[in-house]
């Protein structure tokens, strides 16, 4: 069991509509990310989180919007996606800041399809 | 530039087996992580380390900072070690999160 939860597991969703992902943890981790995972490749950053303040990858579309309501919240909003957008999104936290070395606890992801 | 690079990039052993897989690095890293990636999609933190070993059950892993590279070994391989293993290497102003991922080795144990 991990102790990161992503919902919803599987979510299919059209080009025009608007949609939530979620992430929750209770370790009082103050780091938080959003990963993008295409098959057979490694994650890749879209976004952090530290100490509730964003770090912006500049290569990621606006059509992703990242919100961290509290520290144990993280969500990620999705708007007008396009089918290449499809893919696995992980949520991961770690104790202590952004670039603060520590083991990162990942979600089980949210298997995303843009029809 | 930041890179790791793993190898081999498929592996496929029977059952008890003696498995390693490695990791190299191209620059002075801070720390090294294993991850374990299931087919189902959710990745486990199986190691960070900075120096020398570390072993967890059938697991071990080693990293040589002056040859700037890692093995992850695995004892006595099971059909449930079956699992794409990723590592990822620490710089310290390497980006966002700090973390240079490896592309993956993807495992298949044989019962």
């Amino acid at each position: 069991d991990t102790e990161v939860t992503q919902t919803p597991k599987h979510l299919v969703m059209g080009m025009t509509n608007k949609k939530s992902l979620k992430c929750e943890q209770h370790m009082g981790h103050r780091a938080m990310y959003w990963y993008k995972q295409k098959a057979k490749k490694p994650p890749e950053l879209m976004f952090v989180y530290s100490y509730e303040k964003l770090s912006i990858n500049e290569s990621v579309p606006s059509r992703f919007s990242p919100e961290c309501p509290n520290s144990s919240l993280l969500n990620l909003h999705l708007h007008a996606l396009q089918p290449e957008d499809s893919a696995l999104y992980l949520c991961a936290s770690s104790r202590g800041g952004r670039g603060f070395n520590s083991p990162l606890h990942f979600g089980n992801g949210t298997r995303l399809t843009v029809t | 530039k930041n890179e790791v690079e793993q190898s081999p990039q498929n592996l496929t052993a029977q059952e008890g087996e003696f498995i390693t897989i490695n990791c190299s690095y191209s620059v002075g890293i801070s720390a090294l992580h294993w991850l374990q990636q299931h087919p189902g999609g959710g990745i486990v933190s199986l190691f960070m380390l900075s120096s020398g070993k570390k072993k967890h059950g059938r697991l071990i892993a080693t990293i040589n900072i002056q040859e700037k590279h890692s093995s992850l070994h695995i004892t006595a391989s099971h059909p449930r070690d079956s699992a794409v293993y990723i590592c990822a290497a620490f710089y310290s102003g390497g980006g966002a999160d700090g973390l240079t991922f490896g592309k993956g080795t993807h495992l298949i144990i044989q019962p």
